[in-house]
Protein backbone atom coordinates (compact mmCIF):
# COMPACT_ATOMS: atom_id res chain seq x y z
CA UNK A 1 0.00 0.00 0.00
CA UNK A 2 1.38 3.42 -0.80
CA UNK A 3 2.59 5.67 2.07
CA UNK A 4 3.38 9.21 2.78
CA UNK A 5 7.09 9.15 4.01
CA UNK A 6 8.61 11.54 6.29
CA UNK A 7 12.36 12.35 7.48
CA UNK A 8 13.83 12.36 9.78
CA UNK A 9 11.43 10.76 12.47
CA UNK A 10 12.59 12.79 15.28
CA UNK A 11 15.00 16.07 15.35
CA UNK A 12 16.04 18.11 17.90
CA UNK A 13 17.14 21.71 17.44
CA UNK A 14 18.07 24.58 19.67
CA UNK A 15 15.90 27.69 20.02
CA UNK A 16 16.19 30.22 17.33
CA UNK A 17 18.00 27.57 14.51
CA UNK A 18 15.73 26.76 11.23
CA UNK A 19 14.64 23.23 11.16
CA UNK A 20 13.33 21.57 7.37
CA UNK A 21 10.97 18.73 7.66
CA UNK A 22 10.61 16.40 4.96
CA UNK A 23 8.03 14.34 3.22
CA UNK A 24 7.41 12.51 0.02
CA UNK A 25 3.74 12.47 -0.12
CA UNK A 26 1.98 9.59 -2.33
CA UNK A 27 3.35 9.69 -6.29
CA UNK A 28 -0.44 10.31 -7.72
CA UNK A 29 -1.78 12.82 -5.07
CA UNK A 30 -2.34 16.14 -5.56
CA UNK A 31 -3.02 17.74 -2.46
CA UNK A 32 -0.48 18.21 0.67
CA UNK A 33 -0.95 19.16 4.07
CA UNK A 34 1.18 19.65 7.29
CA UNK A 35 -0.45 18.74 10.69
CA UNK A 36 0.71 19.04 14.20
CA UNK A 37 0.32 17.76 17.61
CA UNK A 38 1.48 18.56 20.32
CA UNK A 39 2.26 16.02 22.40
CA UNK A 40 -1.11 14.52 24.43
CA UNK A 41 -3.49 17.45 22.52
CA UNK A 42 -5.39 17.29 19.69
CA UNK A 43 -4.34 16.92 16.24
CA UNK A 44 -4.27 20.76 14.32
CA UNK A 45 -4.49 21.69 10.96
CA UNK A 46 -1.08 23.93 9.46
CA UNK A 47 -1.29 24.34 6.18
CA UNK A 48 -2.49 22.89 2.30
CA UNK A 49 -0.77 22.96 -0.58
CA UNK A 50 -1.93 22.61 -4.40
CA UNK A 51 -0.19 23.42 -7.57
CA UNK A 52 2.35 24.72 -6.09
CA UNK A 53 0.72 27.51 -4.10
CA UNK A 54 -0.80 27.88 -0.36
CA UNK A 55 -4.42 26.74 -0.86
CA UNK A 56 -5.27 27.19 2.94
CA UNK A 57 -4.12 27.81 6.36
CA UNK A 58 -4.40 28.72 9.94
CA UNK A 59 -3.77 30.76 12.05
CA UNK A 60 -0.75 28.78 13.85
CA UNK A 61 0.83 28.83 10.33
CA UNK A 62 2.56 32.20 10.57
CA UNK A 63 5.27 33.92 8.71
CA UNK A 64 7.83 31.98 10.51
CA UNK A 65 6.45 28.77 8.78
CA UNK A 66 6.96 28.11 4.86
CA UNK A 67 6.34 25.13 2.54
CA UNK A 68 7.61 24.39 -0.64
CA UNK A 69 7.94 21.44 -3.28
CA UNK A 70 11.44 21.57 -4.60
CA UNK A 71 10.95 18.99 -6.68
CA UNK A 72 8.78 16.60 -8.16
CA UNK A 73 8.40 14.23 -5.22
CA UNK A 74 9.39 16.58 -1.91
CA UNK A 75 7.57 18.14 0.26
CA UNK A 76 8.77 20.59 2.78
CA UNK A 77 7.82 22.54 6.13
CA UNK A 78 10.27 24.92 7.53
CA UNK A 79 10.27 26.70 10.60
CA UNK A 80 12.73 29.72 10.50
CA UNK A 81 13.44 30.79 14.04
CA UNK A 82 12.31 27.79 16.03
CA UNK A 83 10.37 28.74 19.77
CA UNK A 84 10.26 25.77 22.45
CA UNK A 85 6.23 25.81 21.97
CA UNK A 86 6.98 24.76 18.36
CA UNK A 87 8.04 21.09 19.81
CA UNK A 88 5.52 18.71 18.47
CA UNK A 89 4.87 15.77 16.31
CA UNK A 90 4.28 16.89 12.42
CA UNK A 91 2.37 15.10 10.56
CA UNK A 92 1.94 15.74 6.77
CA UNK A 93 -0.32 14.16 4.41
CA UNK A 94 -1.51 13.90 1.28
CA UNK A 95 -4.82 13.26 -1.07
CA UNK A 96 -5.84 13.03 -4.43
CA UNK A 97 -8.98 15.03 -3.82
CA UNK A 98 -8.72 18.66 -2.07
CA UNK A 99 -11.31 19.15 -0.71
CA UNK A 100 -14.12 17.40 1.83
CA UNK A 101 -11.43 15.98 3.74
CA UNK A 102 -11.00 12.93 1.68
CA UNK A 103 -8.72 10.09 0.84
CA UNK A 104 -5.52 11.66 2.99
CA UNK A 105 -2.92 9.15 3.97
CA UNK A 106 -0.83 10.79 6.52
CA UNK A 107 2.71 9.64 7.46
CA UNK A 108 4.34 8.72 10.44
CA UNK A 109 5.31 12.03 11.52
CA UNK A 110 8.68 13.79 12.76
CA UNK A 111 8.78 14.78 16.60
CA UNK A 112 10.45 18.06 16.62
CA UNK A 113 11.83 18.91 20.29
CA UNK A 114 13.44 22.31 20.42
CA UNK A 115 15.99 23.09 23.42
CA UNK B 1 -17.93 26.74 16.04
CA UNK B 2 -14.85 24.98 14.18
CA UNK B 3 -14.38 22.89 17.54
CA UNK B 4 -15.40 19.31 17.57
CA UNK B 5 -15.60 18.04 21.05
CA UNK B 6 -14.58 14.48 21.80
CA UNK B 7 -15.22 12.68 25.18
CA UNK B 8 -14.28 10.48 27.01
CA UNK B 9 -10.55 11.22 26.87
CA UNK B 10 -9.81 7.86 28.21
CA UNK B 11 -11.87 4.49 28.43
CA UNK B 12 -10.96 0.96 29.47
CA UNK B 13 -12.54 -1.88 27.69
CA UNK B 14 -12.92 -5.48 28.57
CA UNK B 15 -11.90 -7.45 25.92
CA UNK B 16 -15.19 -8.75 23.96
CA UNK B 17 -16.43 -5.26 25.25
CA UNK B 18 -18.36 -2.06 23.62
CA UNK B 19 -16.19 0.27 23.03
CA UNK B 20 -18.24 3.55 22.27
CA UNK B 21 -16.78 6.97 21.69
CA UNK B 22 -18.26 10.18 21.01
CA UNK B 23 -17.78 13.72 19.15
CA UNK B 24 -20.37 16.43 18.91
CA UNK B 25 -20.01 19.38 16.35
CA UNK B 26 -21.46 22.96 16.28
CA UNK B 27 -20.89 23.80 12.52
CA UNK B 28 -23.08 22.97 10.02
CA UNK B 29 -21.13 23.01 7.03
CA UNK B 30 -19.43 20.10 8.02
CA UNK B 31 -20.46 17.58 5.95
CA UNK B 32 -17.79 14.64 6.28
CA UNK B 33 -17.27 13.03 9.28
CA UNK B 34 -13.91 10.35 9.23
CA UNK B 35 -12.81 8.44 12.66
CA UNK B 36 -8.55 7.94 12.80
CA UNK B 37 -6.78 5.04 14.61
CA UNK B 38 -3.58 5.89 15.55
CA UNK B 39 -1.32 4.22 17.38
CA UNK B 40 2.28 5.39 19.02
CA UNK B 41 4.56 6.33 16.93
CA UNK B 42 2.45 6.25 13.94
CA UNK B 43 0.20 8.84 12.25
CA UNK B 44 -3.39 8.67 12.28
CA UNK B 45 -4.77 6.26 10.14
CA UNK B 46 -8.46 6.23 8.47
CA UNK B 47 -10.59 3.66 10.23
CA UNK B 48 -14.20 4.55 9.26
CA UNK B 49 -16.16 7.78 8.07
CA UNK B 50 -19.96 8.62 7.18
CA UNK B 51 -21.49 11.47 5.53
CA UNK B 52 -25.02 13.11 7.15
CA UNK B 53 -27.20 11.67 4.74
CA UNK B 54 -27.03 8.37 6.75
CA UNK B 55 -27.49 7.52 10.24
CA UNK B 56 -25.27 4.64 10.70
CA UNK B 57 -22.41 3.14 8.74
CA UNK B 58 -21.10 -0.11 9.67
CA UNK B 59 -17.60 -1.99 8.44
CA UNK B 60 -16.72 -5.14 10.46
CA UNK B 61 -16.69 -4.79 14.17
CA UNK B 62 -16.62 -0.98 13.37
CA UNK B 63 -19.78 1.52 13.44
CA UNK B 64 -20.85 5.15 13.14
CA UNK B 65 -23.66 6.63 14.32
CA UNK B 66 -24.78 9.93 13.37
CA UNK B 67 -27.73 12.48 14.59
CA UNK B 68 -28.03 15.07 12.56
CA UNK B 69 -30.20 16.89 14.79
CA UNK B 70 -28.08 16.53 17.75
CA UNK B 71 -25.02 17.71 15.94
CA UNK B 72 -23.53 13.87 17.38
CA UNK B 73 -21.72 11.19 15.93
CA UNK B 74 -20.27 7.97 17.81
CA UNK B 75 -17.77 5.71 16.97
CA UNK B 76 -18.71 1.75 17.98
CA UNK B 77 -16.36 -1.00 18.67
CA UNK B 78 -17.75 -4.19 18.90
CA UNK B 79 -16.23 -6.97 20.47
CA UNK B 80 -13.23 -4.92 21.41
CA UNK B 81 -10.03 -6.93 21.09
CA UNK B 82 -6.38 -5.54 22.87
CA UNK B 83 -5.44 -5.13 18.95
CA UNK B 84 -7.51 -2.55 19.42
CA UNK B 85 -5.93 -0.58 21.95
CA UNK B 86 -4.62 2.65 20.43
CA UNK B 87 -5.82 6.45 20.34
CA UNK B 88 -9.10 7.37 18.13
CA UNK B 89 -9.68 10.88 16.91
CA UNK B 90 -12.92 11.86 15.32
CA UNK B 91 -12.58 14.39 12.42
CA UNK B 92 -14.65 16.56 10.21
CA UNK B 93 -14.81 18.74 7.27
CA UNK B 94 -16.56 20.70 4.60
CA UNK B 95 -16.98 19.99 1.18
CA UNK B 96 -15.47 23.42 0.46
CA UNK B 97 -12.70 23.23 2.60
CA UNK B 98 -9.26 20.92 2.56
CA UNK B 99 -8.62 20.61 5.88
CA UNK B 100 -9.83 18.32 8.40
CA UNK B 101 -10.90 19.59 12.11
CA UNK B 102 -9.95 16.81 14.73
CA UNK B 103 -11.85 16.19 18.34
CA UNK B 104 -9.03 15.93 21.16
CA UNK B 105 -8.81 12.36 20.99
CA UNK B 106 -9.58 9.25 22.99
CA UNK B 107 -6.74 6.38 24.25
CA UNK B 108 -8.76 3.28 24.56
CA UNK B 109 -6.97 0.41 26.15
CA UNK B 110 -8.84 -3.07 26.18
CA UNK B 111 -7.64 -5.01 28.86
CA UNK B 112 -7.94 -8.87 28.51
Amino acid sequence: EPEVTQTPSHQVTQMGQEVILRCVPISNHLYFYWYRQILGQKVEFLVSFYNNEISEKSEIFDDQFSVERPDGSNFTLKIRSTKLEDSAMYFCASSYFGTGGYGYTFGSGTRLTVV
Amino acid sequence: QQQVKQSPQSLIVQKGGISIINCAYENTAFDYFPWYQQFPGKGPALLIAIRPDVSEKKEGRFTISFNKSAKQFSLHIMDSQPGDSATYFCAASTDTASKLTFGTGTRLQVTL
